[in-house]
């Protein structure tokens, strides 16, 4: 089936570190988008692409940055991370030319920051 | 930019009770409001959704009425079932934006379905 994945599933890293999270998928959507979930704060948008060269900040994009390196890969970095960084993260992708824009999610990536 | 805010944040309902859950919304413009479950240790899935130019959409046990003059819009759940404890989630579409999307979520609504 055609889905979304998430590479690694589960990390730990410490402050200061240069931390990727990778993004794929074979749905053949146009739009990627990566949320974070913490716990009673639901999910914020960090950053969105519509496509290849298109890159768009989102609600809470300090401390991130992201590549779009082919329709079906956006990865996530956080250059110096932070303890207040620690949280789930999910990648989502979408069809553009959808009348829903319903958002098809990665199973996430918990990064935890020491 | 768009402001979803949901209500409330947790529920308690016995088996086969109903659950409402509220959302609000700022722009005037949003026309597009999906709703999404979240089981524990799972990935958001979407479940209902509902356009403005419709006041009520049904799925089985599952229903969600929007008001666009009040700006909210609200997910029910009848005859509720253990299987329905999960986090459920609004969103609406952040402004200036085609295709509806991306999208703004609100904080979640954690419900919980006692047997």
């Amino acid at each position: 089936d055609a889905d979304v994945t998430q590479t690694p599933r589960n990390r730990i890293t410490k402050t200061g570190k240069r931390i990727m999270l990778e993004c794929s998928q074979t749905k053949g959507h146009d739009r990627m988008y990566w949320y974070r979930q913490d716990p009673g704060l639901g999910l914020q948008l960090i950053y969105y692409s519509f496509d290849v060269k298109d890159i768009n900040k989102g609600e809470i994009s300090d401390g991130y940055s992201v590549s779009r390196q082919a329709q079906a890969k956006f990865s996530l970095s956080l250059e110096s991370a932070i303890p207040n960084q620690t949280a789930l993260y999910f990648c989502a992708t979408s069809d553009g030319t959808s009348s829903t824009g319903e958002l098809f999610f990665g199973e996430g990536s918990r990064l935890t920051v020491l | 930019g768009e402001n979803v805010e949901q209500h409330p944040s947790t529920l308690s309902v016995q088996e086969g009770d109903s659950a409402v859950i509220k959302c609000t919304y700022s722009d005037s413009a949003s026309n597009y409001f999906p709703w999404y479950k979240q089981e524990l240790g799972k990935r958001p899935q979407l479940i209902i959704d509902i356009r403005s130019n419709v006041g009520e959409k049904k799925d089985q046990r599952i229903a969600v009425t929007l008001n666009k003059t009040a700006k909210h819009f609200s997910l029910h759940i009848t005859e509720t079932q253990p299987e329905d404890s999960a986090v459920y989630f609004c969103a609406a579409p952040a402004p200036a934006h085609s295709g509806n999307t991306p999208l703004v979520f609100g904080k979640g609504t954690r419900l919980s379905v006692i047997a």
